[in-house]
């Protein structure tokens, strides 16, 4: 049971380039969610899902796509990588939205140059 | 707009001291009260939770204070050990925000041994 994965685990892009960021999950949980972390800012939402084929944006969603084709995966991408967008991304996801604990993967470490 | 205030930013104790990390909150619609612990290099994880009808809540040497007329929240660490030298997370979610998780800005405790 490899929980939540997350790949790559670190990248450098260049200003305008474009990524996808996979998140993988196999606990068969229904939610998933995609955030950032920056210094002194903690967590920020940026897309979610609440089950296979639906997404929604969250808190800091500018310049971010998602698509949940499977329920086990929840892909993050960047279409034309800004500097702005450098920070630590971590993906999560639980059984359902209320009140249940979010397990979060390794994170993803983005340097946009 | 940052709905969950945290403070303070860094924290540094001895062993065997009594770090608390203090969260406020707005909206009185919230009605879970998660910590998350992180370590560096790592995702973060629950590590103890709270609903607005109690208190007080103990999980081993860690304990959440909940004033609910305050609007305010607290995790002590009795007997801290260098061991939990982290980044604390604190969050709220409630029906209104569809349960989504909204993070404090952390803070980074260091326990000296």
């Amino acid at each position: 049971n490899a929980g939540v994965t997350q790949t790559p685990k670190f990248r450098v892009l260049k200003t305008g380039q474009s990524m996808t960021l996979l998140c993988a999950q196999d606990m068969n949980h229904e939610y998933m969610y995609w955030y950032r972390q920056d210094p002194g800012m903690g967590l920020r939402l940026i897309h979610y899902s609440v089950g296979e084929g639906t997404t929604a944006k969250g808190e800091v969603p500018d310049g971010y796509n998602v698509s949940r084709l499977k329920k086990q995966n929840f892909l993050l991408g960047l279409e034309s990588a800004a500097p702005s967008q450098t920070s630590v991304y971590f993906c999560a996801s639980t059984l359902s939205g209320r009140r249940n604990e979010q397990y979060f993967g390794p994170g993803t470490r983005l340097t946009v140059t | 707009q940052q709905q969950v205030k945290q403070s303070p930013q860094s924290l540094i104790v001895q062993k065997g001291g009594i770090p608390i990390i203090n969260c406020a909150y707005e909206n009185t619609a919230f009605d879970y009260f998660p910590w998350y612990q992180q370590f560096p290099g790592k995702g973060p994880a629950l590590l103890i939770a709270i609903r607005p009808d109690v208190s007080e809540k103990k999980e081993g040497r860690f304990t959440i204070s909940f004033n609910k007329s305050a609007k305010q929240f607290s995790l002590h660490i009795m007997d801290s050990q260098p061991g939990d030298s982290a980044t604390y997370f604190c969050a709220a979610s409630g029906v209104d925000s569809s349960y989504k998780l909204i993070f404090g800005s952390g803070t980074r405790l260091l326990v000296r041994p």
